[in-house]
């Protein structure tokens, strides 16, 4: 499946970095999320726009910070992380809001050093 | 808050017995989607029940949207090893914007 793709795969980064993570779709949605996924734990969501505007912040802390240029865009930029921020990151596309099934990226595998 | 709860949380079947997982909401709700993550992988949606009482058959998979739409079952016949994986059922947010997700059941079968 390549409707949802996302960049890197994989990021191991110190406390102190800053990075960012990529997600593209390419399915003509207009609605994007952020979810984190810890080791034996429920999906957590973290974002979510619809049409290029945020609608929801899950009271996710101001190290994490989104940004949607664009319908098919969204990025996750991270910045002094703590080691409890590892996690896979999930992004995910539907058509629109909630009736609509959700598409998921293949994630991308954080780890903080 | 709107919680959605699944269980069991966890559970370990011999290849070819049936397998059960349950899904309960808080609220009521318009539609339940079901969704599998196998080992490794993404959560790939499976189905989603709109009508109260409606039920569904994917194969081997069977899905049931309660008459009261708070609940609903995912029901798999005779597993197979390719049915390994955390099986999630989610439902709309109150406010529409967002789906909440269950916790999961995870499911392992011995071969």
């Amino acid at each position: 499946e390549t409707g949802v793709t996302q960049t890197p795969r994989h990021l191991v980064m110190g406390m102190t970095n800053k990075k960012s993570l990529k997600c593209e779709q390419h399915l003509g949605h207009n609605a994007m999320y952020w979810y984190k996924q810890s080791a034996k734990k429920p999906l957590e969501l973290m974002f979510v726009y619809n049409f290029k505007e945020q609608t929801e912040n899950n009271s996710v802390p101001s190290r994490f910070s989104p940004e949607c240029p664009n319908s098919s865009h969204l990025f996750l930029h991270l910045h002094t992380l703590q080691p409890e921020d590892s996690a896979l990151y999930l992004c995910a596309s539907s058509q629109e809001h909630s009736f609509y099934e959700q598409y998921f990226g293949p994630g991308t595998r954080l780890t903080v050093t | 808050g709107q919680q959605v709860m699944q269980i069991p949380q966890y559970q370990h079947v011999q290849e070819g017995e049936d397998f059960t997982t349950y899904c309960n909401s808080s609220t009521t709700l318009s539609n339940i989607q079901w969704y599998k993550q196998r080992p490794g992988g993404h959560p790939v949606f499976l189905i989603q029940l709109v009508k109260s009482g409606e039920v569904k058959k994917q194969k081997r998979l069977t899905f049931q949207f309660g008459e009261a739409k708070k609940n609903s079952s995912l029901h798999i016949t005779a597993t197979q090893t390719t049915d390994v994986g955390t099986y999630f059922c989610a439902g709309p947010g109150q406010y529409g914007n967002k789906l909440v997700f269950g916790a999961g059941t995870i499911l392992r079968v011995k071969s």
